[in-house]
Formats: structure tokens, sequence, C-alpha cells
């Protein structure tokens, strides 16, 4: 079955430093994954998508993820993070077996410190 | 464009009632998915519509429906519902030309609480 994880409940990072949200998925054929990030009482807004090609994938805010076949991850990332980034973050993968749905890792808290 | 809207943002309802939960995909939109949100099991896929039809569905109960209108707008709906069915419900948009691929575009929700 398809599946995605996410490890960390939480990261904390400060301001202006890089940051990492982990991401790994298991999938049978080739992977579709996805990124979304919520901020309080507000849907999921897409950041970046990985359906083929280049493993680096950039998406909205300044955000970039990188897709690693071999370690089946595709982790978010931004070079300096912003107060503002500060929010629930979510990867999810496309199952295209017996159907579609995207499956959603749990999430993981995002805390930028100024 | 403007984006996928879900009506009510809030509805407060009681055990055995039922609710019906709308949203409005982005224009040339066909395809509308529903998703729960819950502190407990995070966002779970509930079905999709695609041209008026039901084309993917979750592991839910029956008493979870839903149907699309030649217009694409969907509308969601628990009857005789239960404590547990407190949740945000999201619905997403999308193309849905493209299962694999298509981008899903969410609205902001409907919070729903069932006392």
């Amino acid at each position: 079955a398809q599946s995605v994880a996410q490890p960390e409940d939480q990261v904390n990072v400060a301001e202006g430093n890089p940051l990492t949200v982990k991401c790994t998925y298991s999938v049978s054929g080739n992977p579709y994954l996805f990124w979304y990030v919520q901020y309080p009482n507000r849907g999921l807004q897409f950041l970046l998508k990985y359906i083929t090609g280049d493993n680096l994938v950039k998406g909205s805010y300044g955000f970039e993820a990188e897709f690693n076949k071999s370690q089946t991850s595709f982790h978010l990332k931004k070079p300096s993070a912003l107060v503002s980034d500060s929010a629930l973050y979510f990867c999810a993968v496309r199952d295209i077996t017996g159907g579609f749905k995207t499956i959603f890792g749990a999430g993981t808290r995002l805390f930028v410190k100024a | 464009k403007a984006g996928v809207t879900q009506t009510p943002r809030y509805l407060i309802k009681t055990r055995g009632q039922q609710v019906t939960l709308s949203c409005s995909p982005i224009s040339g939109h066909r395809s509308v998915s529903w998703y729960q949100q819950t502190p407990g099991q995070g966002l779970q896929f509930l079905f999709e519509y695609f041209s008026e039809t039901q084309r993917n569905k979750g592991n839910f109960p029956g008493r979870f429906s839903g149907r699309q209108f030649s217009n694409s707008r969907s509308e969601m709906n628990v009857s005789t519902l239960e404590l547990g069915d407190s949740a945000l419900y999201l619905c997403a948009s999308s193309p849905g030309t493209q299962q694999g691929i298509d981008t899903q575009y969410f609205g902001p929700g409907t919070r729903l609480t069932v006392l």
C-alpha cells in the first residue's frame, strides 16, 4: 500500500537559518509527491510537487524539495527561514493503485523563532 | 481566478442530526475531492467526484455521501451525526483530467462541531 511518513512532529529553527522538513514514502510504481502548508484556520496551500525529471523541485515562497529515489525521501527545504513560515506542513503521495486518492502524512509543525 | 469556496465555514449540530456541506471549485475544474481532518486521524480521503460521478472513494461509512452538479459544485452529506464526526472538512478542486499528477487546490474548510 502507498504510504508517506513525516518522522518529526515538530521542527524548530531560528529565523535566517536553513530549514528541512522530512518526508519518506512507500509506493509501488512511480511516486507522485506533493507538499502542502496549512496556516491556522485555513485550508491547505500547494507548495510544490514531484512528478518526474529533475530531482530538485522548486516551489512557492522560496521552498524547494529534493527527491531521492534510493532513500525514498522527499524532504522540504528552504535556505533561509522566516517567522511567517511557521505553520503545519504536509507531505502527500498520490495513490494510483485501485483508483486515485491522495494520502497525506501526519504533518510537521514548523516553528521559526525570531 | 477565484479560489475554492466552502460554505458554511462553521457548523454546530447535535448527535443524530444530518448536515450538508457545499463546495464550489475553481472555474474550469471538474474534479472535487473531500477530506476529513481531525487531530487524531489527520487528513483522510472521503471521496472524489468528476463530471457528476463518484470516481474514487475512501474508507468511510455510508453515512457519508456526496454529489456533484453539472456546474461542478459539490455537496457532502453526513447523516446521523456522531460525536466523532467533529472535524474540519476540506474540499479540493483540480482539473481532473490527469488523476495521477493533477494538483489539488483546497478551500478553507468547514468546521463541524457535533454536540
